[in-house]
């Protein structure tokens, strides 16, 4: 699996969007861009994901670079529900399986 | 949407005896599930992935007669973890992939695991 880089934590205040950095400068031409978070004893949950063009979806958007070497997750208007961990994961089309790195903790401030 | 449950939530046994976890998907069909592990603070780890009818396969490092697997109907896979021991306390997480589906796979809540 393509590797990638997320910062270890990250703070953002209450109602601020945040945007949540990825590189993945190995990616190949099939990889997908996944993004899932895992809130506080819980399993995690699929937040989006995307190939070439950037996403919009109601959680997130995903921006994704030009030369799909790093890749951003923008929570726009962040609450204290959002703060959790959150996986960048690269995702061939048909590989079943979803391999976790350290992901990034998100720390939201009240 | 999809949902994936697990049961127990949490379970506590003593060390030596086997302790079944379930992971079912409520309202869709799963022709492959995953299980996980995650010790506190740190990342999930897979340790196998079934497929419905087959045997699981382990990843590198995963005692595969410790760790049963059976994935018997497309809705529901078990985990037995035989001879368990306080190292094996840990949050073990399922999730499924939609059938005939490329990227659809939901995760279950997660089961704690406590070896006395």
């Amino acid at each position: 699996d393509a590797k990638t880089t997320q910062p270890n934590s990250m703070e953002s205040n209450e109602e601020e969007p945040v945007h949540l950095p990825c590189n993945h400068s190995t990616i190949s031409g099939t990889d997908y861009i996944h993004w899932y978070r895992q809130l506080p004893s819980q399993g995690p949950e699929y937040v989006i994901h995307g190939l070439t063009s950037n996403v919009n979806n109601r959680m997130a958007s995903l921006a994704i670079a030009e030369d799909r070497k790093s890749s951003t997750l923008i929570l726009h208007r962040a609450t204290l529900r959002d703060a959790a961990v959150y996986y960048c994961i690269l995702k061939v089309n048909r590989d079943d399986k979803i391999i976790f790195g350290k992901g990034t903790r998100l720390h939201i401030l009240p | 949407g999809a949902v994936v449950s697990q049961h127990p939530s949490r379970v506590i046994c003593k060390s030596g005896t086997s302790v079944k976890i379930e992971c079912r998907s409520l309202d869709f069909q799963a022709t492959t599930m995953f299980w996980y592990r995650q010790f506190p603070k740190q990342s999930l780890m897979l340790m196998a992935t079934s497929n419905e009818g087959s045997k699981a396969t382990y990843e590198q490092g995963v005692e595969k007669d410790k760790f049963l697997i059976n994935h018997a109907s497309l809705t529901l896979s078990t985990l037995t973890v035989t001879s368990a021991h306080p190292e094996d306390s840990s949050f073990y997480i399922c999730s499924a992939r939609v059938a005939y589906s490329s990227y659809e796979q939901y995760f279950g809540p997660g089961t704690r695991l406590t070896v006395t």
